[in-house]
Formats: C-alpha cells, structure tokens, sequence
C-alpha cells in the first residue's frame, strides 16, 4: 500500500522567512496530494491540493510543488505570519473509486517573532 | 459552503461500551470516509464508503466496527466493544471525487 513519509517533523521560522515542508510517496499510481493545516483540537483544513498532472500550484503565500518521476512533493509558505503556526500534514491519494487518503506524520510549525 | 456535521463532538464511554459516531456527509457527495486520530499523531484512514457498500477498509477496521448509511443521508459508525485504545478523534470526510472536507470530529475518550 502506499507510505507517504514528511519532513521535518518540527520547524521554527521566523516571522517573514520562508517554510518548506517536504513528502515523499512511494506508489506510482498516486495522483492527488492535498496539503492540510490542522491546529489545535480542530479539523485538518485542506489549504492546497495538486493532480498529478500539474508540476506546480501557488495561492497567494502558499505553493505545492510536484515531482512525479521522483515521487516527491512539497508545500512552500513565503512570508510567514504567527497564525501559520499549526501541524502541516501532507497526503496522498490513489486512482479508483473511492480512493482513500495515506497521510504524511505531520510538521509542527513555528512561526516565531 | 457545505460542511460535514458529526455528532457527537465529545463522547466519553467506559471500556465494553458499544459507541456510534454520527455523520452527515454533503449531500451530494458520493464517497464516504472515516478516519482516527490518536493524540499527536497522524491521521489514520479506518474505513470507505461508496454506492452503499464498504470500498476499503483498513487494518484498524476489525470486526468490532461498523458503517452504516441507515437513511440515505446519515452515516454512522459503530463500534461495539470499546477498548482503551480506542480512545481518538474520529473524523468523518465525503467527497464529490477527490476532494472532500472533513467534519469537525468525535472526540471519543474510553475510561
């Protein structure tokens, strides 16, 4: 089944930096990868998602990119502000019906003064 | 914008105890999904739903639990004899294909 790895588990960034979180996947056939923020005993909140079929997606201070053939991807956050401290999680999901979603472990992020 | 209710928020239940988690998914969507959460930890996939039958289950979604989609909007889940490690927030999610939200959650603590 697939295994979808993140790192780092923690990151402590100073306001105005920038953040990047990385995953890797390890089935193939994956073809949408969603990135969500969860804070404290809330929901994950999804903030940016990519198909397979796109290399790169941005909103705003918020971008994913993909690499397909070295089953990668990562969530950059530019200009971070205090209240993007939370736990980013990464996801991976395959093709067919009702495809489940195989979760990264979580980055805690830090957004520090 | 549609959201995915899930009663109850808290549900706290002594070891034994048989629990239902409820749901109500987007009307529209098609594909139905629990999910646990242990304190601190990753998001864990349980179990799929879909055209009124499980799609995939997991390993964690052994013989003591349940889905059910008892009228046509509702979709609970049940476990029957609750153990100590079962103690998580469960979270409900559907989607129209690939992309859903998930509910708030059941916090569900075993004493």
């Amino acid at each position: 089944g697939e295994n979808v790895e993140q790192h780092p588990s923690t990151l402590s960034v100073q306001e105005g930096d920038s953040a990047v979180i990385k995953c890797t996947y390890s089935d193939s056939a994956s073809n949408y990868f969603p990135w969500y923020k969860q804070e404290l005993g809330k929901r994950p909140q999804l903030i940016i998602d990519i198909r397979s079929n796109v290399g790169e997606k941005k909103d705003q201070r918020i971008a994913v990119t993909l690499n397909k053939t070295a089953k990668h991807f990562s969530l950059h956050i530019t200009e971070t502000q205090p209240e993007d401290s939370a736990v980013y999680f990464c996801a991976a999901k395959g093709t067919g019906t009702a495809s489940k979603l195989t979760f990264g472990t979580g980055t805690r992020l830090q957004v520090t003064l | 914008e549609p959201e995915v209710t899930q009663t109850p928020s808290h549900q706290v239940t002594q070891m034994g105890q048989e629990v239902i988690l409820r749901c109500v998914p987007i009307s529209n969507h098609l594909y139905f999904y629990w999910y646990r959460q242990i304190l601190g930890q990753k998001v864990e996939f349980l179990v799929s739903f879909y055209n009124n039958e499980i799609s995939e289950k997991s390993e964690i979604f052994d013989d003591q639990f349940s889905v059910e989609r008892p009228d046509g909007s509702n979709f609970t889940l049940k476990i029957r004899s609750t153990k100590l490690e079962d103690s998580a927030m469960y979270f409900c999610a559907s989607s129209d294909w690939d992309r859903g939200p998930f509910g708030s959650g059941t916090r569900l603590t075993v004493v």
